[in-house]
């Protein structure tokens, strides 16, 4: 069971080229989250998903896309890259079986993005 | 507009003291309050869960209150130990039906032996 993964762990990027980060979850969870971390602003929640083929913004989606074709997969895309998503990004995932919410969160280890 | 404050400065203490570490938010009326715990290089593990109508909750040496008139949660270790040492985090959610949290900036504890 190795709970949430991401791919890559490491990436630098030049201003404007493309590519994907990839998330997979082994505990069968509905809900999959992309978020990131930059210094003093705690985890931001870029996109969301409450099941498979369905997506929803986050508080800052610009700049970026996701797709979620399966339900252990959860794709985040940047289509150009720019300085500004340089940053540290994270999945996660719940289950929802907590009547009201609060179903707590597994995180996967991070991809350190770099955009130069 | 909305804020969840954490103490963005380091908390240092002794090895079998109290850490106590404190979440504070403007604007929200949330239904719930999770704690986290994040190491560096790491992703955040999630450490307890407290309701709007719950007081207090305790796991082991962990024990959190939730006050919704102060609007302030407050995080407890006791008998705190080296290996207590981290970031720990706040989140909340806010009403919007979605289970997604918004997360507080985390407050990092250094436990000295």
């Amino acid at each position: 069971n190795a709970g949430v993964t991401q791919t890559p762990k490491f990436r630098v990027l030049k201003t404007g080229q493309s590519m994907t980060l990839l998330c997979a979850q082994d505990m069968n969870h509905e809900y999959m989250y992309w978020y990131r971390q930059d210094p003093g602003m705690g985890l931001r929640l870029i996109h969301y998903s409450v099941g498979e083929g369905t997506t929803a913004k986050g508080e800052v989606p610009d700049g970026y896309n996701v797709s979620r074709l399966k339900k252990q997969n959860f794709l985040l895309g940047l289509e150009s890259a720019a300085p500004s998503q340089t940053s540290v990004y994270f999945c996660a995932s719940s289950y929802p079986q907590r009547v009201g919410g609060g179903d707590e969160q597994f995180f996967g280890p991070g991809t350190r993005l770099t955009v130069l | 507009s909305q804020k969840i404050e954490q103490n963005s400065e380091a908390l240092n203490i002794q090895e079998g003291k109290t850490a106590t570490l404190t979440c504070n938010y403007t604007n929200y009326s949330p239904a719930y309050l999770q704690w986290y715990r994040q190491d560096p290089g790491r992703g955040p593990v999630f450490l307890l869960l407290i309701r709007e109508n719950e007081k207090e909750k305790r796991k082991e040496r962990l024990k959190v209150t939730f006050d919704t008139t102060l609007k302030q949660s407050l995080f407890h270790i006791t008998a705190s130990q080296p290996a207590d040492s981290a970031t720990y985090l706040c989140a909340l959610d806010k009403r919007t039906g979605r289970r997604a949290l918004t997360f507080g900036s985390g407050t990092r504890l250094q436990v000295q032996p």
